[in-house]
């Protein structure tokens, strides 16, 4: 069955540092990868998707994730932490078909003035 | 463009209730899925809906549990009887056709308390 493991369930960096959120996917086949962001009280934003082609994918707020096909991974990085990306981000993987997402159980981020 | 919409925004109830939450997708978009977000955990699909058509409902609890999209109007997901384990924040989402090609976009959630 298709997983999506985030080891990390809360991760603190300090304002400027650079950030690391692991994801890890069980699945037979190169799934589609996403990773969303929720805000305390909102709904998810989607930062990027990964389908086919480039495995480094550019997202939106600086955002930017690599597939590994070897490590069946696609860890989400930021070169420089803002104190307004304090929120908890899903990494997701869309088995294949229409859009049902399997969601990991999240990486709450608090940043450190 | 106003995006996904969701009211309540909170609901609460007491055990033998029913809750009904109800989601407007994003203009022009005919399809909508529902997810459950139970705390500390991310959200599990419930059910893929069209408009008149319920596509896939495999994550839907087998009882009390049921799912609509009418030609005109939200979707809504009725939960009859509810127990305290319904408890959670349910998620829509709206795309505008099926296929990971188009991006889901989230609305902000119903968070269902049941006393």
């Amino acid at each position: 069955a298709q997983s999506v493991t985030q080891p990390d369930i809360h991760i603190t960096v300090s304002e400027g540092a650079s950030l690391e959120l692991r994801c890890n996917y069980s699945y037979g086949a190169t799934p589609y990868l996403f990773w969303y962001v929720q805000s305390p009280g909102q709904g998810l934003q989607l930062l990027l998707k990964y389908f086919s082609g480039d495995t480094l994918v550019q997202g939106i707020k600086g955002f930017e994730a690599e597939f590994k096909r070897s490590q069946s991974s696609f860890n989400l990085r930021k070169p420089s932490v803002h104190w307004s990306d304090a929120a908890e981000y899903f990494c997701a993987v869309g088995p294949g078909g229409y859009n049902k997402l399997i969601f990991g159980a999240g990486t709450r981020l608090a940043v450190h003035p | 463009n106003a995006g996904v919409m969701q009211n309540p925004r909170h609901l609460v109830r007491r055990r033998g209730q029913e809750a009904r939450l109800r989601c407007s997708p994003m203009k022009g978009h005919s399809h909508v899925y529902w997810y459950r977000q139970l705390p500390e955990e991310g959200l599990k699909f419930m059910v893929y809906l069209q408009k008149e058509n319920i596509i896939d409902e495999s994550g839907m609890p087998k009882e009390r549990f049921s799912a609509e999209f009418p030609k005109e109007g939200p979707s809504i997901l009725r939960i009859q009887q509810v127990v305290r384990g319904d408890s959670a924040a349910y998620f829509c989402a709206s795309s505008p056709s099926g296929g990971l090609g188009n991006e889901q976009f989230f609305g902000p959630g119903t968070r269902l308390t049941v006393l």
